[in-house]
């Protein structure tokens, strides 16, 4: 079955940046976009962006900008994100999601921004 | 680009049937059939419950059901169960440079 199994939880402080990793089993890795989705403390859900695992090609939302960078190491099928100059509000939790037809998400990452 | 529109809290008893709407515009939910639904209870990721605006994944109670009209689509839940207290999302492919959007969420209480 498809499983996305992501890294472990991280405290940072702000300016810093933080490196989440996402591994993917049970379907072809480089056949499916890998979003990433995030969602702060007592709040909704906010997709921050996508990669084509065969090309490398991502797409980031507006605001995430020049901070987010999405990544992947097809030898291992895992995807990664990469949010630089972390802001307190940058703390949340950061899934990321596979679309196969149906998506299926990762367990979460917790980031903690804090001096 | 605001999120997909949700009520922030709708609520029902146990048996009774509920529905949540999800508003969008004409560049996404009225565009594109891509809406899913996904349920969250506390501390859990979020698991869908319905893709493709009307698609159920295998294992997901056929008490869920997906629909969408013009710009809005709609989650039922039938047969309310205390189980299905959790929070729901719905989220939709843009045509804008989003590419993808989530609305608010909606609270679902079990009376």
């Amino acid at each position: 079955q498809v499983q996305l199994v992501q890294s472990g939880a991280e405290v940072k402080k702000p300016g810093a940046s933080v490196k989440v990793s996402c591994m993917a089993s049970g379907y072809t890795f480089t056949g499916y976009y890998m979003h990433w989705v995030r969602q702060a403390p007592g709040q909704g859900l906010e997709w921050m962006g996508r990669i084509n695992p065969n090309s490398g090609d991502s797409n980031y939302v507006q605001k995430f900008q020049g901070r987010v960078t999405m990544t992947r190491d097809t030898s291992i099928s895992t995807a990664y994100m990469e949010l630089s100059r972390l802001r307190s509000d940058d703390t949340a939790i950061y899934y990321c999601v596979v679309d196969t037809g149906m998506d299926v998400w990762g367990q979460g990452t917790t980031v903690t921004v804090s001096s | 680009q605001s999120a997909l529109t949700q009520p922030a809290s709708v609520s029902g008893s146990p048996g009774q049937s509920i529905t949540i709407s999800c508003t969008g515009t004409r560049s996404d939910v009225g565009k594109y059939n891509y809406v899913s639904w996904y349920q969250q209870h506390p501390g859990k990721a979020p698991k869908v419950m319905i893709y493709d605006v009307s698609k159920r994944p295998s294992g997901v109670s056929n008490r869920f059901s997906g629909s969408k009209s013009g710009n809005t689509a709609s989650l039922t839940i039938s047969g309310l169960q205390a189980e299905d207290e959790a929070d729901y999302y719905c989220s939709s492919y843009t045509n804008s440079s989003t590419l993808k959007m989530f609305g608010g969420g909606t609270k679902l209480t079990v009376l």
